[in-house]
């Protein structure tokens, strides 16, 4: 079974505005962490944002802020005031357990900001 | 965060030839892993190189054909063996374990091209 899915294939949005991209995950362990990476086409992987699974408050890191429902087994992605240079592949990733710190990772929402 | 440098960026190679890549740490990591990101796909792991013993394959991986080293805590090798067109993908290596913090680092990638 899929641990992380993201459904939306690609996304358009228009400069300035706001954009949430989706992440589900599973998981039985109570101790996990939720990582949001972008890949522009140069092919590096950037990290953006870190959620762990004890933590209360929601991560934010200057323009991206991931909605944690865990209840519902969500952690979106919001990117507030898209620049043209957010166009970009965005993975969702999560490290399960203590101990373990490997990632598993979504098939990644293209993202493309118009102008 | 760690600051990872990982060689060749890109390579274009023969079939049935071998390539080596290297990744260096700026501190020392418990666990260094290894990624194979097929064109259009999203990042599979391929192994765990842990400093000292042998490194653990993920299903589908095996050791003849992506033999990894990790001869300290700040250095690892990942050599695609004898290779063929279907391993033409970005190969990226990343840490994390106790000292990396919670944002688990890449390196820029090496571009695989087999021909």
């Amino acid at each position: 079974a899929q641990k992380i899915t993201q459904t939306q294939p690609g996304m358009f949005v228009q400069e300035k505005e706001a954009v949430t991209l989706d992440c589900t995950y599973d998981t039985s362990d109570q101790s996990y962490g939720l990582f949001w990476y972008k890949q522009p086409s140069s092919g590096e992987m950037i990290f953006l944002i870190y959620q762990g699974s004890y933590d209360e408050q929601n991560a934010t890191e200057g323009r991206y802020s991931l909605n944690f429902q865990k209840a519902r087994k969500s952690a979106n992605l919001v990117i507030s005031a898209s620049q043209l240079g957010d166009s970009a592949m965005y993975f969702c990733a999560m490290r399960e357990g203590q101990g373990d710190y490997k990632l598993s990772f979504g098939a990644g929402t293209t993202v493309t900001v118009r102008a | 965060s760690a600051v990872i440098s990982q060689k060749p960026s890109r390579d274009i190679c023969q079939r049935g030839t071998s390539l080596t890549i290297q990744c260096q740490v700026d501190s020392q990591v418990t666990m260094m892993f290894w990624y194979r990101q097929q064109p259009g796909q999203s990042l599979t792991l391929i192994a765990t190189a842990n400093q000292g013993s042998e490194a653990t394959y993920e299903s589908g991986f095996v050791i003849d054909k992506f033999p990894i080293s990790r001869p300290n805590l700040t250095f690892s090798t990942l050599t695609v063996s004898n290779m063929s067109p279907e391993d033409s993908s970005i190969y990226l290596c990343s840490v994390g374990g106790i000292g990396t913090g919670t944002g688990y680092t890449f390196g820029s990638g090496t571009r695989l091209t087999v021909v």
